[in-house]
């Protein structure tokens, strides 16, 4: 099926620095999506993005977080500052319409 | 608010043997979508087949097919013939809302564990 990349595989950083997570959608998709998974958890949602802005987001989707996608390039989910709370692994998806979404391999994030 | 519940914590089956995996979904709005999806052992999330609540006929992709029981707010999935490479975590997801809501959230449901044995 369609591929959704994310970069990196993992991160680690520690409290209080701010991270960048980078998707790249699969290329005809116009809806994109974050999701946070705690180990053995179910999927949550975080935030989506059409046409240039947030959409929808949860009560997950703190202050500290925000979403972009500049012409074309990465779709990223920033995390400044980060807390300890938000070690997790991060996915991302994207669709062509409001169907099913594509997702990506996830990136898992550790903070010290 | 929506919610979906798996209640099957983990099945284990015998290779090429039929399997159903349960899902309930909470929902107000009277248009919906439904998704299972399946997250392999190396986290990978694949997307398997989908229902739509205005649709009669239950969907088939592949060895997949689906038991929709609209009036229980059911959606199990059905794996016939099952293969070692099924072994995976299934996930039941919906997004609620028409064609025309503004919407893609999908709510998850914590998962069921398939252990398919040779």
């Amino acid at each position: 099926g369609p591929k959704v990349l994310q970069i990196p595989s993992h991160q680690i950083i520690d409290m209080g620095q701010m991270v960048t997570l980078n998707c790249d959608p699969v290329s005809n998709h116009l809806y994109f999506y974050w999701y946070k998974q705690i180990l053995g958890q179910q999927m949550e949602f975080l935030v989506n993005f059409y046409n240039g802005k947030v959409m929808e987001k949860s009560k997950l989707f703190k202050d500290q977080f925000s979403v972009e996608r500049p012409d074309g390039s990465y779709f990223t989910l920033k995390i400044q500052p980060t807390a300890l709370e938000d070690s997790a692994v991060y996915f991302c998806a994207s669709s062509l319409d409001w169907g099913e979404q594509y997702f990506g391999p996830g990136t898992r994030l550790t903070v010290l | 608010a929506q919610k979906v519940t798996q209640t099957q914590t983990s099945i284990s089956v015998m290779e090429k043997t039929t399997v159903t995996m349960d899902c309930v979904y909470e929902t107000q709005d009277s248009s919906y979508f439904l998704f299972w999806y399946k997250q392999t052992a190396s986290g990978e999330i694949v997307f398997l087949i989908r229902q739509d609540s205005y649709k009669k006929e239950n969907a088939t992709v592949g060895h997949y097919s689906l038991n929709f029981q609209k009036p229980k707010s059911s959606i199990g999935l059905i794996i016939t013939a099952t293969q070692i490479e099924d072994s995976a975590v299934y996930f039941c997801a919906m997004r609620e809302g028409g064609a025309g809501a503004n919407t893609g959230k999908l709510t998850f449901g914590h998962g069921t564990i398939l252990r398919v044995h040779p």
